[in-house]
């Protein structure tokens, strides 16, 4: 078991470009949570998904962020027109049930705007 | 607000002392609470899970304690290694899925 793999690892965006974040939940696993981490800071909350429901997004901004989690494929966090306030580490994780117990996290993806 | 905060900071101490690291919490209702170690340019890697009923959990050289009455947790490293210089994240779910984080503790082990 591969675990909750993220890719890509470093991601450098220029401003205005499209920054698309994948995340491949554990096997067995099919509740996905994303989180973002700015510098100096704690992880935040910003939406939880199952395959093809949003289920809570209310820690994602409310313009340029969208996520998905299709019935094939890994989840995809897409964000449109970049900003430099935007350069952070985000997070997957997932879990077998809609409980924090099973939550397993990834590597994460360290986003850079420049 | 439900918030989860962290003391101290930062910490150095020499290698094969020991630690305690505190949280304090005000997020409710209460589900459970989770130390989590994260290496530098790592994900969080679960370390101990705590629901109400339960007062301490230990995983190898690490102790975690949960005083629910007073929102207090604190995890408890013994005999230090370079290997647990990290950061260590208290986090408390309040509800089913969603988790409130700390900001962590910087600890530096030195040889």
């Amino acid at each position: 078991n591969a675990g909750v793999m993220q890719n890509p690892r470093h991601l450098v965006r220029r401003r205005g470009q499209e920054a698309r974040l994948r995340c491949s939940p554990m096997k067995g696993h099919s509740h996905v949570y994303w989180y973002r981490q700015l510098p100096e800071e704690g992880l935040k909350f910003m939406v939880y998904l199952q395959k093809e429901n949003i289920i809570d997004e209310s820690g994602m901004p409310k313009e340029r962020f969208s996520a998905e989690f299709p019935k094939e494929g890994p989840s995809i966090l897409r964000i449109q027109q970049v900003v430099r306030g935007d350069s952070a580490a985000y997070f997957c994780a997932s879990s077998p049930t809609g409980e924090t117990h099973g939550y397993t996290f990834g590597s994460g993806t360290r986003l850079t705007v420049v | 607000k439900n918030q989860v905060e962290q003391s101290p900071q930062s910490l150095i101490i020499l290698e094969g002392k020991n630690c305690t690291l505190q949280c304090n919490y005000t997020v409710s209702p209460f589900s459970n609470l989770r130390w989590y170690k994260q290496d530098t340019g790592r994900g969080p890697v679960s370390l101990t899970i705590m629901t109400f009923s339960e007062n301490t959990k230990s995983n190898g050289r690490y102790t975690a304690t949960l005083d629910a009455d007073t929102k207090q947790s604190s995890l408890h490293i013994t005999a230090s290694q370079l290997s647990d210089s990290a950061s260590y994240i208290c986090v408390v779910s309040g509800m089913t899925y969603k988790y409130i984080f700390g900001t962590g503790t910087r600890l530096k082990v030195l040889a």
